[in-house]
């Protein structure tokens, strides 16, 4: 089955700079990979998402890209503020679009 | 306000006691699912919903069971709850099946099996 392995697990960066979250994936039939934001005490949020036919997309601060050839996927955050500072996960959906398939999260410490 | 409700947050039983963790969306989606959060695995699936009374496994789906009678609630049944199921559960839930739809994610329960 899906597997998606997720680097780093902790990521510690000053306010202002960038911070970059990477991916990848087994199989080679997932469609859409989203990237959730987790605070603590709360449910899995949807930050940003990326279609497999589209190589990257931006909101604002936040851009995910995608190389499927490579099979991974990147979360890219500049600028980072304190309340950055949160558990994201990517995430991979297999093609039938019933599961989401999570990297193992990692958490990100954003200090002023 | 567009949401899934999960009840109740937190839970503290003991070992062999059934009980039922429910969850509700009001957003008409079709599609629910329930995962498992622990520390250094993220979130594993347990079983998925596609409509009502249509269920299915998902990765981990062992001890537990699933229902689907009306479209908007996903209840969770561990009928005899053991220690390693203590664990942070979700409810999500989205709109149809196949394609680029949002899953939206419930505030989670937090349960501990003594």
């Amino acid at each position: 089955g899906e597997n998606v392995e997720q680097h780093p697990s902790t990521l510690s960066v000053q306010e202002g700079d960038s911070a970059v979250i990477k991916c990848t994936y087994s199989d080679s039939a997932s469609n859409y990979f989203p990237w959730y934001k987790q605070e603590l005490g709360k449910g899995p949020q949807l930050i940003i998402d990326i279609r497999s036919n589209v190589g990257e997309k931006k909101d604002q601060r936040i851009a995910v890209t995608l190389n499927k050839t490579a099979k991974h996927f990147s979360l890219h955050i500049t600028e980072t503020q304190p309340e950055d500072s949160a558990v994201y996960f990517c995430a991979a959906q297999n093609q039938a679009g019933t599961a989401l398939i999570f990297g193992k999260g990692t958490t990100l410490s954003v200090s002023s | 306000e567009a949401q899934v409700t999960q009840n109740p947050r937190y839970l503290i039983t003991v070992t062999g006691k059934k009980l039922t963790v429910t969850c509700s969306q009001n957003m008409n989606h079709e599609y629910m699912s329930w995962y498992r959060q622990d520390p250094g695995l993220g979130l594993r699936q347990i079983y998925y919903s596609m409509n009502v009374e249509v269920t299915d496994k998902g990765d981990v789906p062992e001890g537990y069971k699933v229902s689907r009678k009306e479209k908007r609630n996903f209840p969770l049944i561990l009928e005899s709850p053991s220690p390693n199921q203590t664990s942070l559960y979700f409810c999500a839930s989205k709109w149809g099946r196949a394609g680029y739809n949002e899953q939206f994610f419930g505030p989670g329960t937090r349960l501990t099996v003594l």
